[in-house]
């Protein structure tokens, strides 16, 4: 089992709709995660991180994690075709490396 | 400018040849890590260092070396061993269990 999992997609979208990107993870001793955006050929770029459980916003980006679910997600309201890209979650905790999952490719239909 | 810097940004290499890429951060991070990334594919952990002088094999370490010298620099070898490494590598920094910065990358192609 991948210590991170998520849906590689593509999902696709409707320009304006919200897209919902989800995310798993496999050891309970994790206590931060991350959402990274990457282009194709370009590096991994930060967008939100979320240490507790429940909702962070950030302008139109929502993180939401649940620890008892081992569960984290990420909302993107009013998609434009600008937010196509591969969307990586990412976890730490104690002495382990940050672990990536295998990303989920976002498709925005103009 | 703070940051984290990697070079060369494109690398070719000949069957047998080792080469080292750069990775340089003035961010004051602790870790640093390398990623490897085929085509397609996710993120996978070669090496990461939480502190100079001790760094922890990750997921594809063979074929790969690095040292940590100085908290600035983590240069990663791709020895003659690894057999198949055409790939985009990734140098990251962060604090401890903190949100990791990316350099530009470097593509290694072997010619």
């Amino acid at each position: 089992q991948k210590e991170v999992e998520q849906n590689s997609g593509p999902l696709s979208v409707p320009e304006g709709a919200i897209a919902s990107l989800n995310c798993t993870y496999s050891d309970r001793g994790s206590q931060s995660f991350f959402w990274y955006r990457q282009y194709s050929g370009k590096s991994p770029e930060l967008i939100m991180f979320i240490y507790s459980n429940g909702d962070k916003e950030d302008g139109r980006f929502t993180a939401q994690l649940n620890k008892a679910s081992q569960y984290v997600s990420l909302l993107i309201r009013d998609s434009q075709p600008s937010d196509s890209a591969t969307y990586l979650c990412a976890s730490a905790g104690g002495r382990r490396a940050l672990t990536f999952g295998s990303g989920t490719r976002l498709q925005v239909q103009p | 400018d703070g940051g984290i810097t990697q070079s060369p940004k494109y690398l070719f290499r000949k069957e047998g040849q080792n080469v080292t890429l750069s990775c340089e951060q003035n961010l004051n991070h602790d870790a640093m890590y390398w990623y490897r990334q085929d085509p397609g594919q996710g993120l996978r952990l070669i090496y990461y260092s939480q502190i100079v002088n001790d760094f922890q094999k990750g997921d594809i370490a063979e074929g790969y070396s690095v040292s940590r010298e100085k908290k600035e620099s983590f240069p990663l070898t791709v020895t003659s061993a690894q057999k198949n490494p055409t790939a985009f590598y990734l140098c990251a920094s962060s604090i401890l269990q903190g949100e990791a910065f990316f350099g530009q990358g470097t593509r290694l192609t072997v010619v």
